[in-house]
């Protein structure tokens, strides 16, 4: 079965520094979305992403953090000055068609910033 | 805005127990509802869904009914196994287009199934 496949599996990172989390959707979806979990909360939704554009965003997804589809296959988020409670595992889930398809998530990135 | 709200965790079993995972909503309209997995050192499964009042959604001998009347959309298994031990999520969408992978969860429930 198709997978959404992340990497790396952990990245850890310096404050301050830029950093990028890599995602490769299933190939024929068009719905990209990047959630993150910080440790012993909820899994939050951070973005949506269809038609090579932002879709909807939350709160926590302010100017710090982009996302970019830079070819047929990639799917990335940049968090461009990385800060302590960004820690927090991130997971990409693709989207085949709304209500006809279940949301595909990756296996996620282990962020750490120290 | 959307929220739910899942049982506290953990939940220890032994083997062909049956589970419980209690889930409730809040939410506008006539949300999409949701339980997901997630196995250790893996991602986010869906395990089952239902998309309207009195729908009741299984798979692998878990099954959930959605129940507008009491905003609930609890997790039950008859006899668990080892195998079954991971975290549990429930999950909400009443969004479409787009919008409809925009899910609300719960904090998740961690379940250890014992021989």
């Amino acid at each position: 079965e198709p997978e959404v496949t992340q990497t790396p599996s952990h990245q850890v990172t310096q404050m301050g520094q830029e950093v990028i989390l890599r995602c490769v959707p299933i190939s024929n979806h068009l719905y990209f979305y990047w959630y993150r979990q910080i440790l012993g909360q909820k899994v939050e939704f951070l973005v949506s992403f269809y038609n090579n554009e932002i879709s909807e965003k939350s709160e926590i997804f302010d100017d710090q953090f982009s996302v970019e589809r830079p070819d047929g296959s990639n799917f990335t988020l940049k968090i461009r000055s990385t800060k302590l409670e960004d820690s927090a595992m991130y997971f990409c889930a693709s989207l085949d068609r709304p209500l006809n398809s279940p949301l595909h998530f990756g296996n996620g990135t282990r962020l750490t910033v120290t | 805005g959307n929220s739910v709200t899942q049982m506290e965790g953990p939940v220890t079993l032994s083997e062909e127990a049956f589970l419980t995972i209690n889930c409730t909503y809040t939410a506008t309209g006539y949300p999409s509802l949701f339980w997901y997995v997630q196995y250790p050192g893996e991602g986010l499964q869906l395990l089952l869904k239902a998309t309207k009042a009195d729908d009741k959604g299984s798979n692998k001998g878990f099954e959930a009914t959605y129940r507008k009347e009491t905003t609930s959309f609890h997790l039950e298994k008859g006899s668990v196994q080892v195998s079954d031990s991971a975290v549990y999520f429930c999950a909400l969408t009443n969004a479409g287009g787009t919008s409809y992978g925009k899910l609300t969860f719960g904090q998740g429930t961690i379940l250890t199934v014992h021989p």
